[in-house]
């Protein structure tokens, strides 16, 4: 199994900051990893898959980088709907995802 | 437009078995390179992968939970069924159904998600 690791747990900030949520993977993945979006009592929405690529209609704050072991997200100015619990998922071997980092408002 | 929603019993009881429908729109599962997948997500924690069926009936399952599950699809009624027997207390959850496309072969859709409880 590849396990995968989120930094930090929770994460407060405020609107208009710039934050950045990092993913590990037990082993080199390449480039195979989304993250997601998920608002409680709702769905997980896809927002960036092949560790870069911005799903269609997700806005241009949102952006991912990485390859092999290492990721992050970063959303570039906060807004009021961004606040909400994100997961990294790795899909080279199977899919398994971190376990989530809840951005709440400072 | 892709739409996915999972129906099923809310309430289980310990060593049943459990079968969840997802009936989609938008796609057909006899399309070359589409899935459909399942992942869960217990109250309060993260997501989990349990499987994922191909348009060519090719079928993935999680390996620690393999010997429980069973997917299949009726590509005439547009509906995938995940059965999962031996149900336990730490299979309560919210069992989701995901679109998978070979293009980002990874899950863009998803369903509302279902709440499964079991207990006796």
């Amino acid at each position: 199994d590849i396990q995968m690791t989120q930094s930090p747990s929770t994460l407060s900030a405020s609107v208009g900051d710039r934050v950045t949520i990092t993913c590990r993977a037990s082993q080199t993945i390449g480039s195979w990893l989304a993250w997601y979006q998920q608002k409680p009592g709702k769905a997980p929405k896809l927002l960036i898959y092949k560790a870069s690529d911005l799903e269609s209609g997700v806005p241009s704050r949102f952006s991912g980088s990485g390859s092999g072991t290492e990721f992050t997200l970063t959303i570039s100015s906060l807004q009021p709907d961004d606040f909400a619990t994100y997961y990294c998922q790795q899909y080279n071997s199977y899919y398994s995802f971190g376990q989530g980092t809840k951005l709440e408002i400072k | 437009q892709i739409t996915l929603k999972e129906s099923g019993p809310t309430l289980v009881k310990p060593t049943q078995t459990l079968t969840l429908t997802c009936t989609f729109s938008g796609f057909s599962l006899s399309t070359n390179g589409l899935g459909v997948g399942w992942i869960r997500q217990p109250p309060g924690k993260a997501l989990e992968w349990l499987g994922l069926i191909y348009w060519n009936d090719d079928k993935r399952y999680r390996p620690s939970l393999k010997s429980r599950l069973t997917i299949i699809k009726d590509t005439s009624k547009n509906q995938v069924v995940l059965t999962m027997t031996n149900m336990d207390p730490v299979d309560t959850a919210t069992y989701y159904c995901a679109h998978h496309p070979d293009t980002i072969t990874t899950f863009d859709h998803w369903g509302q998600g279902t709440l499964v409880t079991v207990s006796s």
